[in-house]
């Protein structure tokens, strides 16, 4: 099994700020990398898929780089609304796994 | 527009079974793998069950294997998941999911439905 693992578990952000949220797979996974937001009482949402694709209807500040086992979720320029969970997961192989999850609460 | 309605969640006791379904419409259900993810109360997600388009292949995590069976009717639109001998740590928010492609991301998820394992 893939074992994802984000860093950091949670970060306290003020508005405007940049955000970056790691996700390292245990081996490689190619681009199979997604993210995923999460807000409280909801169900999850995609943001990213593999690796660096934009989703539409997500907002342009929400970009996704990395390959093989690095990965990098960005948000540029963080508003109030951006205050979630965020995960990875990999498709890569099976069973597909998540990290554990990123909290970003806004200050 | 593409819904996924899960039912089927409840109290039981431990050692206990449920059954899960999930309800799908605004898409072809037969083109499409679906999953079953479970989110524990409090923390994070994890993907316990996959299947493909034609119930040809099938998936479990070890947490689930031997005890949750995934299956789909695609004449119905509709995924389950039998649960049999239910423990605690079972207990969680039980998601449907739409998989865009067999290897990629979940682009649909359900509403979810709640599990609770409990004497």
């Amino acid at each position: 099994e893939i074992v994802l693992t984000q860093s950091p578990d949670f970060q306290s952000v003020t508005p405007k700020e940049k955000v970056t949220i790691t996700c390292r797979a245990s081996q490689s996974i190619g681009s199979y990398l997604h993210w995923y937001q999460q807000k409280p009482d909801q169900s999850p949402k995609l943001l990213i898929k593999f690796a660096s694709q934009s989703i539409s209807g997500v907002p342009s500040r929400f970009s996704g780089s990395g390959s093989g086992t690095d990965f990098t979720l960005t948000i540029n320029s963080l508003e109030a609304e951006d205050a979630a969970a965020y995960y990875c997961h990999q498709s890569s192989s099976l069973p597909h796994t998540f990290g554990q999850g990123t909290k970003v609460e806004i200050k | 527009q593409v819904q996924l309605v899960e039912s089927g969640g409840g109290l039981v006791e431990p050692g206990g079974s449920l059954r899960l379904s999930c309800a799908a419409s605004g898409f072809t259900f037969s083109d499409h793998y679906m999953s079953w993810v479970r989110q524990a109360p409090g923390k994070g997600l994890e993907c316990i069950s996959y299947i493909s388009s034609t119930s040809s292949y099938t998936n479990y995590a070890d947490s689930v294997k031997g005890r949750f069976t995934i299956s789909r009717d695609n004449a119905k639109n509709s995924l389950y998941l039998q649960m049999n001998s239910l423990r605690p740590e079972d207990t969680a928010i039980y998601y449907c999911a739409r998989e865009e492609y067999s290897y990629g991301p979940v682009d649909y998820w359900g509403q979810g439905t709640l599990v609770t394992v409990s004497s």
